[in-house]
């Protein structure tokens, strides 16, 4: 069954703390996506990865990190330095990066700050 | 990016179809029409995607005029499962960065 799995699903951070979610696919796409979503808001792109071993800044990347060892795997890490970190998280993929691709979401990873 | 427009919210009943229209007046060439939907604490579901004209899938159907300066998700008898956000995208076809902008969508609420 292909997909897109995040976890967990629920995650707290206390303060001072990193925190890592993750996301896992096995739909064998290059590209992979982070985006963040605050109530009643759209989403917002925090990095992306075209290809394994390579990614780049979306528009709202302080304070996260990423990684990109394996091409099914695409971890973000909110660190200490991420203020408001409380938000929907979501993680998406498409088989290329190209504009038209349709990107295909996981279920999301919702985090709160203890 | 062409920045798009939508409603903020509608309702409907079900049964009824439902027309949701997006404004995109700065669309460019290379640009796609492509719409999401999304339901509560779920992440976006691609519906569908046109360039020009006309297009159906088993879900919806997008009408997009010869001027692409807007375009209108149809959706046909709408049951109350279909009570969700759906976003309207531009996407430039030639972006190699596959970045989505996500406005606010459209609320749609289908009342029994």
């Amino acid at each position: 069954d292909g997909g897109i799995t995040q976890s967990p699903k629920y995650l707290f951070r206390k303060e001072g703390q990193n925190v890592t979610l993750s996301c896992e696919q096995n739909l064998n796409h290059d590209a992979m996506y982070w985006y963040r979503q605050d109530p009643g808001q759209g989403l917002r792109l925090i990095y992306y990865s075209q290809i394994v071993n390579d990614f780049q800044k979306g528009d709202i990347a302080e304070g996260y990190s990423v990684s990109r060892e394996k091409k099914e795997s695409f971890p973000l890490t909110v660190t200490s330095a991420q203020k408001n970190p409380t938000a929907f998280y979501l993680c998406a993929s498409s088989i290329y990066s190209t504009g038209a691709d349709i990107q295909y979401f996981g279920a999301g990873t919702r985090l709160s700050v203890l | 990016l062409a920045k798009t427009t939508q409603p903020i919210s509608m309702d409907s009943y079900e049964g009824q179809e439902v027309n949701i229209t997006c404004s995109h007046n700065n669309i460019a060439t290379n640009d796609y029409i492509t719409w999401y939907q999304q339901f509560p604490s779920q992440g976006p579901r691609f519906i569908i995607q046109g360039y020009k004209t006309k297009v159906t899938n088993e879900v919806a159907s997008l009408f997009i005029p010869a001027d692409r300066k807007s375009s209108t998700l149809s959706l046909p008898r709408v049951s109350l499962s279909d009570t969700a956000v759906y976003y309207c995208l531009g996407v430039y076809g030639s972006s190699n960065t596959g970045k989505l902008i996500f406005g606010q969508g459209t609320t749609l609420q289908v009342k029994p």
